[in-house]
């Protein structure tokens, strides 16, 4: 599946260090959405795009800053991170919103160290 | 706040045995998704219900939407190798936001 993509596939990166993951959907989609997925615990919804305007922001710290710069891409900014942000990063592109069916990409498997 | 549970959260099964993963929440939902993850990959869509009492089939696996929108289910008969992986239910409160189970992860005894 190539529907959505993204990259880098796997990062380490130090607590001082700045990053950015990207997401891009070939599916035409409007809406874009970026999860974060811990072990044991339920997808975390961290931001939603819907042609290209935030729409929601889950109480995500400062450190992680998303950025859509249309509704095909998606970026998700890293600076500072704390070791417990280790964690699969999962973006997902859906046709209009949240309530049709979303298709993820494979995530990035970030480590903070 | 909106939780969605999941139960169980592990199973494992002899292959050709049955398997059923349950969602539940404490408030009606307008929709529930069902995903499958299989290990180191990502979700996939399954299928989505919407209707009260609603059951659909894709062939071995059968998905059920309670009638009062509630609690949902899906069963896989004859589970082979390929079921291997977590399965996630994904409810729509209606509130800007699909909220997921914890996921109920399969596994396989040949």
């Amino acid at each position: 599946e190539t529907g959505v993509t993204q990259t880098p596939r796997h990062l380490v990166m130090g607590m001082t260090n700045k990053k950015s993951l990207k997401c891009e959907q070939h599916l035409g989609h409007n809406a874009m959405y970026w999860y974060k997925q811990s072990a044991k615990k339920p997808l975390e919804l961290m931001f939603v795009y819907s042609l290209e305007e935030r729409v929601e922001n889950n109480s995500v710290p400062s450190r992680f800053s998303p950025e859509c710069p249309n509704s095909s891409h998606l970026f998700l900014h890293l600076h500072t991170l704390q070791p417990e942000d280790s964690a699969l990063y999962l973006c997902a592109s859906s046709p209009r919103d949240f309530h049709y069916e979303q298709y993820f990409g494979p995530g990035t498997r970030l480590t903070v160290t | 706040g909106q939780q969605v549970m999941q139960i169980p959260q592990y199973q494992h099964v002899q292959e050709g045995e049955d398997f059923t993963t349950y969602c539940n929440s404490s408030t009606t939902l307008s929709n529930i998704q069902w995903y499958k993850q299989r290990p180191g990959g990502h979700p996939v869509f399954l299928i989505q219900l919407v209707k009260s009492g609603e059951v659909k089939k894709q062939k071995r696996l059968t998905f059920q939407f309670g009638e009062a929108k509630k609690n949902s289910s899906l069963h896989i008969t004859a589970t082979q190798t390929t079921d291997v992986g977590t399965y996630f239910c994904a409810g729509d409160f209606g509130n800007e936001k699909l909220t997921f189970g914890t996921g109920t992860r399969l596994t396989i005894i040949p």
